[in-house]
């Protein structure tokens, strides 16, 4: 069962406009999320990040909104620019597990075209 | 700058062979993760390890072994490598404590299983 859900596989966008990426997550315990971005031939690069105590965390251009009732978060990016062309991951984790760690749980991705 | 390395960027094995795959951090970092990407399945966590000689498994181990015989260092084994386990393996690694600590990727390595 999939607990991170990104039901967007593609999303082509116009350079300049906004690129909203969607994640939906079914597991109620995850209470931090976070974005990664990917290049092809590269590994995933940590983007931004929110924790369930917020509803909006902002960095630049980049802006992630948290729904906690509906399981819901988004990725704003404004303006797009053909560099944000790549493929984005929502992750999700327990932040209670200090001491040890755990992996995050990924979504499958979200494959983003800025088009000029 | 956190650096995360793995041995190899492209790997080509037969059916049947041991694979190591290995992961090396400039950190320090207690943490360090081994996950696997598959189109149109994202990424799933393997196995990680939270202390030097301590592994835990991830949601998809079957297959799998792991190796952290010193901090800096996490490697993935393959006792007997098999076509379904031709994917991009990524390496991350991250500082201890809460789990929100970001996780570090380095630029994984392609496996190619024939």
């Amino acid at each position: 069962d999939q607990q991170v859900k990104q039901n967007s596989p593609s999303l082509s966008v116009q350079e300049g406009r906004i690129s909203i990426l969607n994640c939906d997550y079914t597991n109620s315990m995850f209470d931090y999320f976070l974005w990664y971005k990917k290049y092809p031939a590269e590994g995933p690069t940590f983007l931004i990040s929110i924790s369930s105590i917020k509803d909006k965390n902002e960095d630049g251009r980049f802006t992630v909104f948290l729904n906690k009732s509906a399981k819901h978060l988004s990725l704003h990016i404004v303006p797009s620019q053909p560099g944000d062309s790549a493929v984005y991951f929502c992750a999700a984790t327990l932040s209670y597990s200090g001491g040890g760690a755990d992996g995050l749980t990924f979504g499958k991705g979200t494959h983003l075209i800025i088009q000029p | 700058d956190v650096k995360v390395t793995q041995s190899s960027r492209y790997l080509v094995k037969r059916t049947g062979e041991k694979v190591f795959l290995e992961c090396v951090q400039d950190m320090d970092h207690e943490n360090m993760f081994w996950y696997r990407q598959d189109p149109g399945l994202g990424l799933r966590l393997i196995y990680f390890s939270y202390d030097v000689k301590m592994k835990e498994k991830g949601d998809i181990p079957e297959g799998y072994s792991v190796s952290r015989e010193k901090k800096e260092r996490f490697s993935l084994i393959l006792e007997s490598a098999s076509t379904n386990q031709t994917s991009m393996y990524l390496c991350a690694s991250s500082q201890v404590g809460l789990s929100t600590d970001t996780q570090y990727f380095g630029p994984g390595t392609r496996l190619t299983v024939l």
